[in-house]
């Protein structure tokens, strides 16, 4: 099984700012990454898979990039809906595993 | 527009077996676009995908769970079940059933997801 280290589990930031969240691989993956959002009491929302193809009807602040064994979600203009949970997801190799999560929340 | 809703007992006995429903409405669970699957977080925790199934019945599952687990497809329902056998304090979760594209295996649209408590 591919082995995913999400960093950091907690990122304290302000409305405005703009933040990133990594995601590590334990081997390459290619682009065969998603990204998710999960608010408190929801399910899971897709924000961009292929590492950097953003889901109909996410907001353009929001991005992914990377290949291969690190990649990350940046949030270009932090809005107060996007203090939230965030995970990775790897697609390329059987079982699909997940990150461990990042908490965004506010300072 | 699909939509996805996950029902089933919210209390299972330990060494018992869970049983859960996915019911997609406003779509067909026969489309050969999708695969269908479930996904379960325990409370605080992270996610961990269980297992997919095609609407042929084709089935894989997460190797850590495979002796336990059955995914089965009802396409006159436009339903899919999960079946989680022996389970223990530790199968505690939400779980979610959610839609992936075939070819592909990340999940685009999510149920809101039904909690399962195990215990005595």
């Amino acid at each position: 099984a591919i082995w995913m280290t999400q960093s950091p589990s907690l990122l304290s930031a302000s409305t405005g700012d703009r933040v990133t969240i990594s995601c590590r691989m334990s081997q390459g993956i290619s682009s065969y990454l998603a990204w998710y959002q999960q608010k408190p009491g929801k399910a899971p929302e897709l924000l961009i898979y292929a590492a950097s193809t953003l889901q109909s009807g996410v907001p353009s602040r929001f991005s992914g990039s990377g290949s291969g064994t690190d990649f990350t979600l940046t949030i270009s203009c932090l809005q107060s809906e996007d203090f939230a949970t965030y995970y990775c997801q790897q697609y390329y190799s059987f079982p699909y595993t997940f990150g461990q999560g990042t908490k965004l929340e506010i300072k | 527009q699909l939509q996805l809703q996950e029902s089933g007992p919210g209390l299972v006995k330990p060494s018992e077996t869970l049983s859960l429903t996915c019911t997609v409405s406003g779509g067909s669970i026969s489309s050969s676009s999708y695969y269908w699957g479930w996904i379960r977080q325990p409370p605080g925790k992270g996610l961990e995908w269980i297992g997919s199934i095609y609407y042929s019945g084709s089935t894989y599952y997460n190797p850590s769970l495979k002796s336990r687990v059955t995914i089965s497809v009802d396409t006159s329902k436009n339903q899919f079940s999960l079946k989680l056998s022996s389970v223990t304090a530790a199968d505690t979760a939400v779980y979610y059933c959610a839609r992936h594209i075939t070819g592909t295996r990340y999940f685009d649209l999510w149920g809101r997801g039904t909690l399962v408590t195990v215990s005595s």
